[in-house]
């Protein structure tokens, strides 16, 4: 049971252009969200989070946006670069579970910016 | 101030045999998170350590154990290995008890192949 879905297994965008990836959630009772980025043999680095109390969070050039009615949230990375290539995962929680929500991962999408 | 490590890289074992997983958080993380990443999958929760006592646990079976000890290091072991086990497993530190919206360092994480 998929509670994070990445379904764009990958997204190939020119240097320069915007990248918008995209994440959808099944269950309700996650409130915080966040996304990471991984290189190849190299672990997940994180990159920016929201809550559920806003719908939008920047972060120089990545934002993330958060349609809670819709249950779906997007990194925007504007302008997309060459070491913007990587795989960047979704992850969401619920802020007061405390160890009863764990972080569930998407399955990734990985992202390729050509020079 | 130094990353989070874990040895060794690669291991190779056979079914039924028993492994040992090694990491060294971040100094002064007081919580430190193990996942398993299998191949084409986003990092599973297997558990959490706060301040030395189990924190929270996935959906994996009790021959998923773990230990942390005061100086920052943790171990993940796994006993009776099946073919399944195969993954890339992965630790993660941060510095509070709810670890999933605190910052989580990752490890570049240990490749095992059960044969």
């Amino acid at each position: 049971d998929q509670q994070v879905k990445q379904n764009s297994p990958s997204l190939s965008v020119q240097e320069g252009r915007i990248s918008i990836l995209n994440c959808d959630y099944t269950n309700s009772m996650f409130d915080y969200f966040l996304w990471y980025k991984k290189y190849p043999a190299e672990g997940p680095t994180f990159l920016i989070s929201i809550s559920s109390i806003k719908d939008k969070n920047e972060d120089g050039r990545f934002t993330v946006f958060l349609n809670k009615s819709a249950k779906h949230l997007s990194l925007h990375i504007v302008p997309s670069q060459p070491g913007d290539s990587a795989v960047y995962f979704c992850a969401a929680t619920r802020s007061s579970g405390g160890s009863n929500y764990k972080l569930t991962f998407g399955k990734g999408t990985l992202l390729t910016v050509n020079p | 101030e130094t990353g989070v490590t874990q040895s060794p890289t690669h291991l190779i074992k056979t079914r039924g045999q028993q492994v040992t997983l090694r990491c060294s958080s971040q100094s002064g993380h007081n919580t430190v998170s193990w996942y398993q990443q299998a191949l084409g999958q986003g990092p599973q929760f297997i558990f959490q350590y706060y301040r030395e006592e189990e924190n929270g646990r996935g959906n994996f079976p009790p021959r998923f154990s773990g230990l942390q000890f005061p100086n920052y290091s943790s171990e993940l072991n796994v006993n009776a290995l099946e073919l399944d086990d195969s993954a890339l497993y992965l630790c993660a530190s941060s510095l509070g008890r709810d670890a999933f919206t605190d910052t989580q360092y990752f490890g570049p994480g240990t490749r095992l192949t059960v044969l």
